[in-house]
């Protein structure tokens, strides 16, 4: 069966430092992948998808960047985090296809900017 | 470009009672849409999506599009419903979802 894994599950960073997350997706193969922001009180908010490696697509002009290395890896970036960067950071894996398909969330990584 | 709204931010329910979580969209081609659902410490998931047709749990959403809405129902709420649902919308053939800013649901015993 596919599973997706997400971590750090929390991580507490300085204004300014860099971001790794990570992400990947175990039992298929040239998944979708998704990076989505959920800020308090509001919707998630896709970031990046990938059909491919090395194929994203952003969403919104912002601070971070996506990269997927391999097939089944995508990795949320950035070089020096602002406070606006705080917020809870969802991975979800589709197959590959068009609308329709459901998308698979990983746990999560709660992000605090100090 | 497309928007999911949901009015309720919070929405609170007896048990045995009926609840409609509702949900409206704007897109001007032919949308697929979804429920998800987020549990107490659990991963978002997907409840039902319109294209199944399907009752997941007691759960029921039929896609008006005269009235561009796509509401959650289900007759008798129980507690174990107590979550945070999300409705989103895939626009046709692209991949990505839009989400509403999601609804809590309280089910009090």
């Amino acid at each position: 069966s596919q599973t997706i894994h997400q971590w750090p599950a929390t991580l507490v960073q300085p204004v300014g430092s860099p971001l790794s997350l990570e992400c990947t997706v175990e039992g298929t193969s040239n998944p979708n992948l998704y990076w989505y922001r959920q800020a308090a009180g509001r919707g998630l908010q896709l970031l990046f998808y990938s059909v491919g490696i090395g194929q994203i697509s952003s969403e919104v002009p912002q601070n971070l960047s996506a990269s997927r290395p391999q097939d089944r890896q995508f990795i949320l970036s950035s070089k020096k985090l602002l406070l606006s960067d705080s917020g809870f950071y969802l991975c979800a894996w589709s197959v590959l296809g068009g609308g329709g398909q459901p998308q698979h969330f990983g746990d999560g990584t709660r992000l605090s900017i100090l | 470009a497309q928007r999911v709204t949901q009015p309720e931010k919070l929405l609170s329910v007896f048990k045995g009672a009926p609840v409609e979580l509702k949900c409206n969209y704007s897109y001007s081609g032919s949308p697929e849409l979804f429920w998800y659902v987020q549990y107490s410490r659990q991963r978002l998931q997907l409840l039902l999506r319109h294209i199944s047709r399907e009752s997941i749990k007691g759960f029921t959403a039929d896609l008006n599009k005269g009235e561009t809405s796509f509401h959650l129902k289900k007759p008798f709420a129980q507690e174990e419903d107590s979550a945070m649902y999300y409705c989103a919308l895939s626009p046709g053939s692209a991949r990505q979802l839009t989400f509403g800013s999601g609804t809590q649901l309280t089910v009090l015993p």
